[in-house]
């Protein structure tokens, strides 16, 4: 199974851009890149998922790398809510598939 | 919106007792899954159910059985809880239209077994 390359955190200032990267060399051109966040005592909640073009949504933006090996996730203006750790996961296009989780990027937003 | 519900946030067992987790979802849908999540080690998939009487092990599911008689209901057994199986428990649901659906997650059991 493909799997995806994720730094282990990351640091942000309030209210400023995030880029949050990940690789995914193995990448086959079925499987879907989604994006998910963990909050403190709650489950995962989904953020933004794509195939091949970039994706906009109220969260997130999600750029993708034109040979699909990366891709990063873009919140465009950072607030201490957003204080997460951020999967990034390959689903398989077949329905009934599981998602395999990393270990994620845990993201601290500094005031 | 998706509403994924676990009976308990917090669980205490003993050793060796047979302890249900349930789940249960609002939305239709024919996916149900249940993972645990330790530190160090993500989020790792116990079972999963495509549909109702139909179930798929996952990459862990030693010690673990599950039962999903109805659609919206999806329960995790431990039939003989031991102390490594302490840990947090996640379930989630999805439509089964391929991989552009995305999952949506309950909040978690904490359970802990003495």
């Amino acid at each position: 199974d493909a799997k995806t390359t994720q730094p282990n955190s990351m640091e942000s200032n309030e209210e400023e851009p995030v880029h949050l990267p990940c690789n995914h060399s193995t990448i086959s051109g079925t499987d879907y890149i989604h994006w998910y966040r963990q909050l403190p005592s709650q489950g995962p909640e989904y953020v933004i998922h794509g195939l091949t073009s970039n994706v906009n949504n109220r969260m997130a933006s999600l750029a993708i790398a034109e040979d699909r090996k990366s891709s990063t996730l873009i919140l465009h203006r950072a607030t201490l809510r957003d204080a997460a750790v951020y999967y990034c996961i390959l689903a398989k296009s077949n329905a009934g598939n599981m998602l395999t989780f990393g270990g994620g990027t845990r993201l601290m937003v500094k005031p | 919106d998706v509403k994924v519900t676990q009976s308990s946030r917090y669980l205490v067992k003993r050793t060796g007792e047979k302890v249900f987790l349930e789940c249960v979802q609002d939305m239709d849908h024919e996916n149900m899954f249940w993972y645990r999540q330790d530190p160090g080690l993500g989020l790792r998939l116990i079972y999963f159910s495509y549909d109702v009487k139909m179930k798929e092990k996952g990459d862990i599911p030693e010690g673990y059985s599950v039962s999903r008689e109805k659609k919206e209901r999806f329960s995790l057994i431990l039939e003989s809880a031991s102390t490594n199986q302490t840990s947090m428990y996640l379930c989630a649901s999805r439509s089964p239209r391929g991989g552009s659906q995305p999952q949506h997650f309950g909040d978690g059991t904490r359970l802990s077994i003495l």
